[in-house]
């Protein structure tokens, strides 16, 4: 199993420009969930979702749009990146809400907007 | 609001030293309280707490839960320069389909030789 995979590791965007950050888990988790990370903020929650065709929003779902078309893959997409979004983001995945303890991280991504 | 508020935000301590790092929570429909360890990279799975007063133990890591007053701790004891990394603490909040986690900012651990 590869676990969860993110790609890219790293972007550098132009404020304005859009662009879908992919995220895919090998582990038929139903459970997936995208997370920013910023210096003294810890992570926060931006989209997760519970099941193919299931997307709720988190704590921070602002200019960011996610969808599940299948089990394996959640993408975000940021349709008009700003500097604000420079963070670095993480999806993660488990099997079920109840085990999302056992949150599968994937190795994030580092974005930059200028 | 759900808020998760941890402390110190940053500690730095000598090899062999313990230290306690504090988790404290405001949240609605609590379900736990998970510690993560994160070092360079993503969060790693340390200890989920669902019970009060019930320590769970790994090794020098240890974490108790205080459902009463909304807190956790989590000790480290006779730290080593491995333990240097940024520990999250997060509370699981939702009731049947909807857990998600909202987490703490991250207490960042520098331990000197």
């Amino acid at each position: 199993n590869a676990g969860v995979t993110q790609t890219p590791k790293f972007q550098v965007l132009k404020t304005g420009q859009s662009m879908t950050l992919q995220c895919a888990q090998d582990m038929n988790h139903e459970y997936m969930s995208w997370y920013r990370q910023d210096p003294g903020m810890g992570l926060r929650l931006i989209h997760y979702s519970v099941g193919a065709g299931i997307t709720d929003q988190g704590e921070v779902p602002n200019g960011y749009n996610v969808s599940r078309s299948t089990t394996e893959d959640f993408p975000l997409r940021l349709l008009s990146a700003a500097p604000s979004q420079t963070s670095v983001y993480f999806c993660a995945s488990s099997y079920s809400t109840g085990f999302v303890n056992e949150q599968f991280f994937g190795p994030g991504t580092r974005l930059t907007v200028l | 609001e759900d808020k998760v508020v941890q402390s110190p935000l940053s500690l730095v301590v000598h090899e062999g030293d313990t230290v306690t790092l504090n988790c404290s929570y405001e949240v609605t429909n609590f379900r736990s309280l998970l510690w993560y360890k994160q070092e360079k990279k993503a969060p790693t799975f340390l200890f989920m707490l669902t019970s009060s007063g019930i320590e769970k133990k790994s090794g020098r890591l240890s974490s108790i839960l205080d459902k009463k007053e909304l807190f956790s701790i989590l000790n480290i004891t006779a730290t080593q320069t491995g333990d240097s990394a940024v520990y999250l603490c997060a509370a699981r909040v939702g009731s049947g389909n909807t857990g998600k986690l909202i987490f703490g900012q991250g207490t960042t651990l520098q331990v000197k030789p």
